[in-house]
């Protein structure tokens, strides 16, 4: 069946920052891909989504590229800030699961220093 | 608000006892979802709806659970004779039509249930 795995967090980095949060994927198909966050006290947010190959999903500074031959969709952004302080989820929807629920990897807690 | 929704954000039950979550999610939207966050599982699905109808109940952990939403509008998840182990935070979503290509789901901010 479809799965998604992320890196192990926590992630520890000072402001200013490159960040890198790997996610791979397992799916037949093509799969939408996706990338939601959690911010402290908050719910879910969708941060950014691709929906097929060689796709670039952008949103608040924060980028992700569908690589169909890699099977990833690592999350990046050239500066982070004490507020990206979160935790962050690699999603799919459809393939051979079918658009009817996203997977979820098991998140990343990023911890962002002054 | 036009997010949305749900009730109440904190339960605390004994065991044994049933409870109902309530869901009401964005206006307009066709699909509902319903989700358990717990520390040991990270985010499990538990069902879907489409309209009133639940097209697909696979995440549904045990014959306790059972989830309804009229009108195509609130949705209420059931859990009886709870467990410990039910303790979690249930978080319900939307999306504008049936889960497509791409179709982000919104989520609400979740119930928090303890299960003493």
């Amino acid at each position: 069946g479809n799965s998604v795995t992320q890196m192990e967090g926590p992630v520890t980095l000072s402001e200013e920052a490159f960040l890198t949060i790997n996610c791979t994927y397992t799916a037949t198909g093509y799969p939408s891909l996706f990338w939601y966050v959690q911010y402290p006290g908050e719910g879910l947010q969708l941060l950014l989504k691709a929906t097929k190959a060689d796709d670039k999903g952008s949103n608040k500074g924060f980028e992700a590229t569908y690589r169909k031959e890699t099977t990833s969709f690592h999350l990046e952004k050239g500066s982070v800030q004490v507020s990206d302080s979160a935790v962050y989820f690699c999603a799919l929807s459809g393939g051979s699961g079918g658009y009817n629920k996203l997977i979820f990897g098991a998140g990343t807690r990023l911890a962002v220093h002054p | 608000g036009a997010g949305v929704s749900q009730s109440p954000s904190n339960k605390v039950t004994e065991k044994g006892k049933d409870v109902e979550l309530r869901c009401d999610p964005i206006s307009g939207h066709t699909a509902l979802y319903w989700y358990r966050q717990s520390l040991g599982q990270g985010l499990e699905f538990l069902i879907y709806f489409q309209g009133n109808s639940a097209p697909d109940k696979s995440g549904l952990p045990s014959d306790r659970f059972s989830a309804e939403r009229t009108g195509g509008s609130v949705s209420t998840l059931t859990i009886q004779r709870t467990q410990q182990e039910d303790s979690a935070v249930y978080l319900c979503a939307s999306s504008l039509k049936t889960a497509g290509a791409g179709t982000p789901a919104f989520f609400g901010p979740g119930t928090r249930l303890t299960v003493l």
